[in-house]
């Protein structure tokens, strides 16, 4: 069975601080697809970043990074030099191939404080 | 273009009672979906459709209604709402590509409050 684990609930971080989401991930499918969504307190969610299986190259964009390990079924994202603006619960997910367009597995999410 | 609309954005139901929360995009997207989120549990998956006409269960299924007449709605209907049905409920759509299917984008979602 497919499932995504972030293990942090709550972290709490100071501006300019950087900060590391985990994720974990459990599937038997060997093409498969992962994501990170953001959510800020306004509810909506927010589009990230989409990787896949076959493609473990390390992404930057900003001050975002990811960092997906096949080895470890990891798929974290740090942010660097946090900002308030960060503050937000983040949510990692999966896909089976075939499924990204319709069927996520989301993983419970960690909510991300970041003080001034 | 709006990306994907859901309404109502609030809704209060009491026990028992019937509603329709509805969902548009107008990229023409083959693939629509519906989550709900509740406080600890992430997002989970109640339908989805690959087009018009094809509707299939999710995770959590049972409770709720979907149909898929165009390309540009995917309703989901609660028949008779029950407290454990309180949650906010996303809306997603998506398009295939030469690559396979793209990623979901999400609506701004419906708070829905059973009493």
């Amino acid at each position: 069975a497919q499932k995504v684990t972030q293990a942090q609930t709550e972290i709490s971080v100071v501006e300019k601080e950087d900060v590391t989401l985990d994720c974990v991930y459990e599937t038997r499918d060997t093409t498969y697809y992962l994501f990170w969504y953001k959510q800020p307190p306004s509810g909506e969610l927010v589009f990230l970043i989409r990787r896949n299986s076959f493609d473990e190259q390390n992404e930057i964009s900003g001050r975002y990074s990811w960092n997906f390990q096949k080895s470890t079924s990891s798929f974290n994202f740090t942010i660097t030099a946090s900002q308030v603006v960060d503050s937000a619960v983040y949510f990692c997910a999966l896909s089976e191939a075939g499924q990204a367009g319709t069927a996520l597995i989301f993983g419970k999410g960690t909510t991300l404080s970041v003080s001034s | 273009n709006a990306g994907v609309t859901q309404t109502p954005k609030f809704q209060v139901l009491k026990t028992g009672q019937s509603m329709t929360l509805q969902c548009a995009q107008d990229m023409n997207h083959e693939y629509m979906s519906w989550y709900r989120q509740d406080p600890g549990m992430g997002l989970r998956l109640i339908h989805y459709s690959v087009g018009a006409g094809i509707t299939d269960q999710g995770e959590v299924p049972n409770g709720y209604n979907v149909s898929r007449s165009t390309t540009e709605d995917f309703p989901l209907r609660l028949l008779s709402a029950a407290p454990s049905q309180t949650s906010v409920y996303f809306c997603a759509s998506s398009y295939s590509t030469s690559l396979g299917e793209d990623t979901q984008y999400f609506g701004p979602g419906t708070r829905l409050t059973v009493l």
